[in-house]
């Protein structure tokens, strides 16, 4: 198993413009979330999904969109970048079969909005 | 909103010391708690989670304790070795299934 992949790794944006991270994960994990890591502030939750086609906001949804059209995948979308949007991006999943369940996180993406 | 609060946000110990972190959570429906361990340009790792119904978990130099009535819990490290130095994360899962992160604490084990 891959676990959870993202890309890209690294990105450097100019304000205004968009673009979409990826997410896919192949452990059919029900649950997929999305966080941003700022120093000092930790992971504040930006969407998650509970399955496919159903999605909701976490602490931070401003300015991004998310979709779940599949299990596999739960892309974020930038849809104008500002400069306050720079941040390193991890997506995560876990099963929701149980009530304990760990959370898997990908490798991260650390973009930069100019 | 619910929330989880982390501290301290940095600890330095020596080799072999003991390092405590502690946290507490709002949401009384919590039922699982992990905390994580994040190295320089990593992603955050479990190292170790407690369930609601258990006070205390231990796994070899690493031990969590819970305490429901006070919605608070703690990770331990004892004979800390300078492998240990990272940022480590709390976490709650609230009654929405959302999972919480506390702001983090920077560890660092001096030899």
């Amino acid at each position: 198993n891959a676990g959870v992949t993202q890309t890209p790794k690294f990105q450097v944006l100019k304000t205004g413009q968009s673009m979409t991270l990826q997410c896919a994960q192949d452990m059919n994990h029900e649950y997929m979330s999305w966080y941003r890591q700022d120093p000092g502030m930790g992971l504040r939750l930006i969407h998650y999904s509970v399955g496919a086609g159903i999605t909701d906001q976490g602490e931070v949804p401003n300015g991004y969109n998310v979709s779940r059209s599949t299990t596999e995948d739960f892309p974020l979308r930038l849809l104008s970048a500002a400069p306050s949007q720079t941040s390193v991006y991890f997506c995560a999943s876990r099963s929701t079969g149980e009530a304990y369940n760990e959370q898997f996180f990908g490798p991260g993406t650390r973009l930069t909005v100019l | 909103g619910e929330n989880v609060e982390q501290h301290p946000s940095t600890l330095s110990v020596q080799e072999g010391d003991s390092a405590v972190i502690k946290c507490t959570y709002s949401d009384s429906a919590s039922n699982y708690f992990p905390w994580y361990k994040q190295e320089l340009g990593k992603r955050p790792q479990l190292i170790i989670d407690i369930r609601s119904n258990v006070g205390e978990k231990k796994d070899q130099r690493i031990a969590v304790t819970l305490n429901k009535t006070a919605k608070h819990f703690s990770l331990h490290i004892t004979e800390t070795q300078p492998e240990d130095s990272a940022v480590y994360f709390c976490a709650a899962k609230m009654n929405n299934n959302d999972m919480r992160f506390g702001a983090g604490t920077r560890l660092t084990v001096k030899p």
